[in-house]
């Protein structure tokens, strides 16, 4: 079975700053996928980044970088120069083969002008 | 925005009642997976649909039923609803296993 667990309910980050979301999992799958997902108000959710569990070197996209740490099951989002549109909800996931994804509870991401 | 798209946005339905929801697929996914995803929580998985086929599915129980049609879209049928089953459920849909799954905006389920 797969568990996701994200520790901060809610974090907060001055805009143009620099934040990190937390995210742990526990799986028993070798192969296997992790995701953070943004779900803002309008309630769709999209990909923010996806990290193959096979591949050591950290994904990122602009602004969006991941710390994976395979050993400690842990999978943290870190957020440069935050922007007002980052304030959303936030989900972390992990997928075995696509089949089903799990997430956590979310974190919720206020930005502070 | 994703080509995944739900209907109706929104609904309200008595207790007991069935309620049908549908889902369009992106162009060229064949796997459509559905999740229910409580007030302040995380999506749960309900099911997933590969090719026309059930191909996985959540801890939910049975009344919780879905089809895939030849065009990859898709339905999720409950049955004897009940006022826990209030919720926004989520549609996504990808190409084969191991790609990204895209999401529709959701339909929110209000039972009252």
């Amino acid at each position: 079975a797969q568990t996701v667990t994200q520790s901060q309910p809610e974090m907060s980050v001055q805009e143009a700053e620099t934040v990190t979301l937390s995210c742990t999992y526990d799986t028993s799958e070798s192969d296997y996928y992790l995701f953070w997902y943004k779900q803002p108000p309008s309630r769709q959710m999209i990909l923010v980044i996806r990290q193959e569990a096979y591949k050591q070197q950290n994904a990122t996209e602009n602004r969006f970088s991941v710390n994976f740490q395979k050993a400690a099951k842990s999978f943290s989002l870190k957020i440069s120069d935050s922007q007002l549109g980052d304030a959303a909800m936030y989900f972390c996931a992990s997928s075995y083969n696509n089949n089903d994804m799990r997430f956590g509870a979310g974190t919720r991401l206020t930005v502070k002008p | 925005e994703t080509g995944v798209t739900q209907s109706p946005t929104h609904l309200i339905k008595t207790r007991g009642q069935q309620v049908t929801l549908r889902c369009s697929s992106q162009s060229g996914h064949n796997t459509v997976s559905w999740y229910q995803q409580a007030l302040g929580q995380g999506p749960q998985f309900i099911f997933q649909y590969y090719r026309e086929e059930e191909n996985g599915r959540g801890n939910f129980p049975p009344r919780f039923s879905g089809l895939q049609f030849p065009n990859y879209s898709s339905e999720l049928n409950v049955n004897a609803l009940e006022l826990d089953d209030s919720a926004l459920y989520l549609c996504a849909s990808s190409p084969p296993p191991g790609s990204e799954a895209f999401f529709g905006q959701g339909t929110r389920l209000t039972v009252v």
